[in-house]
């Protein structure tokens, strides 16, 4: 079946500074990607759709200067969080779309300290 | 806008015995997808079953099956011999179809964490 991947995996980070969290689909080729945000025993958060070759599209509540999204390619799609803050720490969950199916990546534990 | 209901925040279940997880949605749509997804303490989400709305048959996968009612906008999901790996959260979700299908993301559920005891 397809695969997501993300990277890194984990990442801890000094508050005021940005990290970027990468999102690929390894076999495919994704028109469209999803970035949620998942809260430890939470459901999964929609924060942003990611369109390959356009701005991507925020949620309402979602700070579109803080979290960066840019989708340079029909395989990689790119969070960036901006001057992170310790409650931007949480769980960051990518996916991909390939007809009706949406293939997940394995997340990204943000901390930021 | 559609949502999805998880009536049950966490269930129990003993190894090898059956048990049910319930899912309500509500939407104006006639044509969408359902899904139910699990989340092990890996995190990765896993693909457990989908079902067409079009579809009146339910879907089964090995021990995994669900009972859609569409009309009731219902959809549980029934694990047999459930295995001390089934131990997840489980997640319920709603996808409205749109042709060739691109860019529709999902609407999930709150979760009910299962637990498989042995």
């Amino acid at each position: 079946g397809a695969v997501v991947s993300q990277h890194p995996s984990w990442v801890i980070c000094k508050s005021g500074t940005s990290v970027k969290i990468e999102c690929r689909s390894l076999d495919f080729q994704a028109t469209t990607m999803f970035w949620y945000r998942q809260f430890p025993k939470q459901s999964l958060m929609l924060m942003a759709t990611s369109n390959e070759g356009s701005k991507a599209t925020y949620e309402q509540g979602v700070e579109k200067d803080k979290f960066l999204i840019n989708h340079a390619s029909l395989t990689l799609s790119t969070l960036t969080v901006t001057s992170a803050h310790p409650e931007d720490s949480s769980f960051y969950i990518c996916s991909a779309t390939q007809g009706i199916e949406q293939y997940f990546g394995p997340g990204t534990r943000l901390t930021v300290t | 806008a559609q949502t999805v209901t998880q009536s049950q925040p966490e269930m129990s279940v003993q190894e090898a015995e059956t048990v049910t997880l319930s899912c309500t949605y509500d939407t104006s749509e006639n044509n969408y997808y359902l899904f139910w997804y699990k989340q092990p303490p890996s995190r990765q989400m896993i693909l457990v079953i989908r079902q067409e709305a079009y579809k009146q048959q339910n879907a089964t996968e090995n021990r995994f099956s669900v009972n859609f009612q569409k009309a009731a906008k219902s959809f549980s999901l029934k694990i047999s011999d459930s295995q001390l790996g089934d131990t997840a959260m489980y997640f319920c979700a709603f996808m409205k179809h749109v042709r060739d299908n691109y860019g529709q993301n999902f609407v999930f559920g709150p979760g009910t964490r299962l637990s498989v005891l042995p």
